[in-house]
């Protein structure tokens, strides 16, 4: 089985654009998470989707949306990208959004913002 | 607020040592905590999750112990493989954190050099 996909797996952006990342859960897994990992940092919380709904905020601007989809795959938004959004975009799913899961992530979306 | 932290940030030990890297949280009330690995510019890939009823998990060379009341977890790698070296990050899931939230530390540069 495939794990969790991402794309693109690079990027390049000026900034002022606006971005958009695709992420494909594992087979069966109804959760989708999203981490933004700044270079030399572990990956910062920015949103939990679960059947569609989000259940799950982090502490980021509203330049910030995701959205999932019925076939539980999601998509993340970034508008008027700016300089210090230039980080590694990760995906995460679980099966459910039971406490005792583990996360499974994906490679990530590499973006730079120039 | 919860912080994670781990230290050293970096350690470089001789292939066939046994690695012991360092986990501790300032909040004790976790669901769980998770060890991760991540080789340069990719994902994470899950290696032990310890539920807060948990004092320790083991998969093959690696062993994790959680000490949930001082905040604390060790995870031990086991005669050390140059294949090892990557960097470790840890990260909990707190019961007062948004829904879905796992908060990570910067992690663990190892090297196992041959």
């Amino acid at each position: 089985d495939a794990g969790v996909t991402q794309s693109p797996t690079h990027l390049i952006k000026t900034r002022g654009q606006q971005v958009t990342l695709r992420c494909s859960p594992i087979s069966g897994h109804k959760s989708v998470s999203w981490y933004q990992q700044v270079l030399g940092q572990g990956p910062q919380f920015i949103f939990q989707y679960y059947e569609k709904e989000e259940r799950g905020r982090g502490n980021f601007p509203d330049r910030f949306s995701a959205r999932q989809f019925p076939n539980y795959s999601s998509e993340l938004n970034v508008n008027a990208l700016l300089l210090g959004d230039s980080a590694l975009y990760l995906c995460a799913s679980s099966l459910t959004q039971s406490t005792n899961e583990k996360l499974f992530f994906g490679s990530g979306t590499q973006l730079s913002v120039l | 607020k919860q912080e994670v932290t781990q230290i050293p940030a970096a350690l470089s030990v001789p292939e066939g040592e046994n690695l012991v890297l360092n986990c501790s949280f300032t909040d004790s009330a976790i669901y769980n905590l998770q060890w991760f690995r991540q080789d340069p510019g990719k994902g994470l890939t899950s290696l032990l999750l310890i539920q807060s009823s948990q004092r320790e998990q083991t998969s093959g060379r690696l062993n994790a112990s959680l000490d949930k009341s001082s905040g604390r977890s060790t995870l031990y790698i086991a005669a050390s493989q140059p294949g090892d070296s990557a960097t470790y990050l840890c990260a909990v899931r707190g019961t007062t954190d948004s829904w879905g939230k796992f908060q990570f530390g910067a992690g663990t540069q190892v090297v196992v050099t041959p």
